[in-house]
């Protein structure tokens, strides 16, 4: 599975978008990116997963570029209660299971 | 519709004793993957069930081993605790072996 690159934290005010890119420069035609979401001693929910159209779901956006060398995932009005941390992760058509790397830390502030 | 669910929420062993996770997949799921989340780490992938039988193994020692039931419920049992072997344990559902994976809330493991 390819290797992804995510900023360690981000922070965001409440009510603003939140937009947290991951770069996958390697990944291949038939490489999933899938977005999960743990917060503080959780287990991680997924959010949501794209190929290479955008994808819109109740919770979040997923914007992958044309190239699909990066894409990124937006919370369009964040809230207290999205502070977690997000993992991009790339996962190969039928493969069993997910590499996660170290993610983002997103903090909203009120 | 209830998620997955796994006991217990908490255990305190001493190094050398042997453990037991359990963990019940979401209705319609049949497929069961463990994950192992050090502190501050990201999780790691431990093994995978489908039709009873392990279909894929992380690099864990065979310490680690587990099982699947017709109900589609799993196990995860540790043998010979280490100090390192502290951790959060995941169990992770998903209707096939390669469909979206939803997890469960994990099971805080301490060895002392």
């Amino acid at each position: 599975d390819a290797k992804t690159t995510q900023p360690p934290s981000m922070d965001c005010a409440e009510g603003r978008a939140a937009n947290l890119p991951c770069n996958h420069s390697t990944i291949s035609g038939n490489e999933y990116v899938y977005w999960y979401r743990q917060i503080h001693s959780q287990g991680p929910q997924y959010i949501i997963h794209g190929l290479k159209n955008n994808e819109t779901n109740e919770m979040a956006s997923l914007i992958i570029t044309e190239d699909r060398k990066s894409s990124t995932l937006i919370l369009p009005h964040a809230t207290l209660r999205d502070t977690a941390v997000y993992y991009c992760i790339v996962r190969s058509q039928g493969a069993q299971k997910l590499v996660f790397g170290q993610g983002t830390r997103l903090t909203i502030n009120p | 519709d209830a998620g997955v669910t796994q006991s217990p929420t908490h255990l305190i062993k001493t190094r050398g004793q042997q453990v037991t996770l359990r963990c019940s997949p979401k209705s319609g799921h049949d497929t069961v993957s463990w994950y192992q989340q050090a502190l501050g780490q990201g999780p790691q992938f431990i093994f995978q069930y489908y039709e009873e039988e392990e279909r894929q193994r992380g690099n864990f020692p065979d310490r680690f081993s587990g099982h699947q039931f017709p109900n589609y419920s799993s196990e995860l049992n540790v043998n010979a605790l280490l100090l390192g072997d502290s951790a959060l344990y995941l169990c992770a559902s998903s209707p096939t072996s390669a469909d979206t994976q939803y997890f469960g809330p994990g099971t805080r493991l301490t060895v002392l």
